[in-house]
């Protein structure tokens, strides 16, 4: 059973341009969790999504990022307009329908802008 | 809201050594969960041990353990036996509320001396 794939690892932005990070779930998994991760920081929770839906978006900023988890394909989080403070590394995890409690991170996309 | 502290940046060890990692924290749940992840210098997130708060027994797992004080809130983890596939950071987490996504404290780097 693969574990949570995120796609790219590395990714190198400039100033303006936008950011398509990727995430498979585990299978079985229909919980997907973005978290990002700023450098000797700790995870902060950004968008919690289900299929179709999303569920909790609280830790999102209000522009320029948004979120989606289609029925089928991945889930991709999306920054427009990309900025230096955006260079983070982010970090997908999935659960099943018991919620975050088994939570599986997958390997985090570290994204760099220019 | 739900808050995560670990008062310790840092911390080392020496190899077969025991170290004890701190974490408090704060919430108005009165049942939940509480976690210890580890991140090592690949940056996945492992869950390393996870505790339940209506459970006075303290988990363990193999070499690690907690020391769970549900008045005092505090979570603290214990590696005995340290070895040198131990360093990395440690996070704290528990969950927003209920059974939404994490809250983590910003870790502690703990290093291994041979």
């Amino acid at each position: 059973n693969a574990g949570v794939m995120q796609n790219p690892r590395h990714l190198v932005r400039r100033r303006g341009q936008e950011a398509r990070l990727r995430c498979s779930p585990m299978k079985g998994h229909s919980h997907v969790y973005w978290y990002r991760q700023l450098p000797e920081e700790g995870l902060k929770f950004m968008v919690y999504l289900q299929k179709e839906n999303i569920i909790d978006e609280s830790g999102m900023p209000k522009e320029r990022f948004s979120a989606e988890f289609p029925k089928e394909g991945p889930s991709i989080l999306r920054i427009q307009q990309v900025v230096r403070g955006d260079s983070a590394a982010y970090f997908c995890a999935s659960s099943d329908s018991d919620g975050p409690l088994r939570q599986y991170f997958g390997p985090g996309t570290r994204l760099t802008v220019t | 809201a739900q808050t995560v502290t670990q008062s310790q940046p840092e911390m080392s060890v020496q190899e077969a050594e025991t170290v004890t990692l701190s974490c408090t924290y704060d919430t108005s749940e009165s049942d939940y969960y509480l976690f210890w992840y580890k991140q090592p210098p690949s940056r996945q997130m492992i869950l390393v041990i996870r505790q339940e708060a209506y459970k006075q027994q303290n988990a363990t797992e193999n070499r690690f353990s907690v020391n769970f004080q549900k008045a005092a809130k505090s979570f603290s983890l214990k590696i005995s036996d340290s070895q040198l596939g131990d360093a990395a950071m440690y996070f704290c987490a528990l969950p927003l509320s209920g059974n939404t996504p994490l809250v983590f404290g910003k870790g502690t780097r703990l290093s291994v001396i041979a």
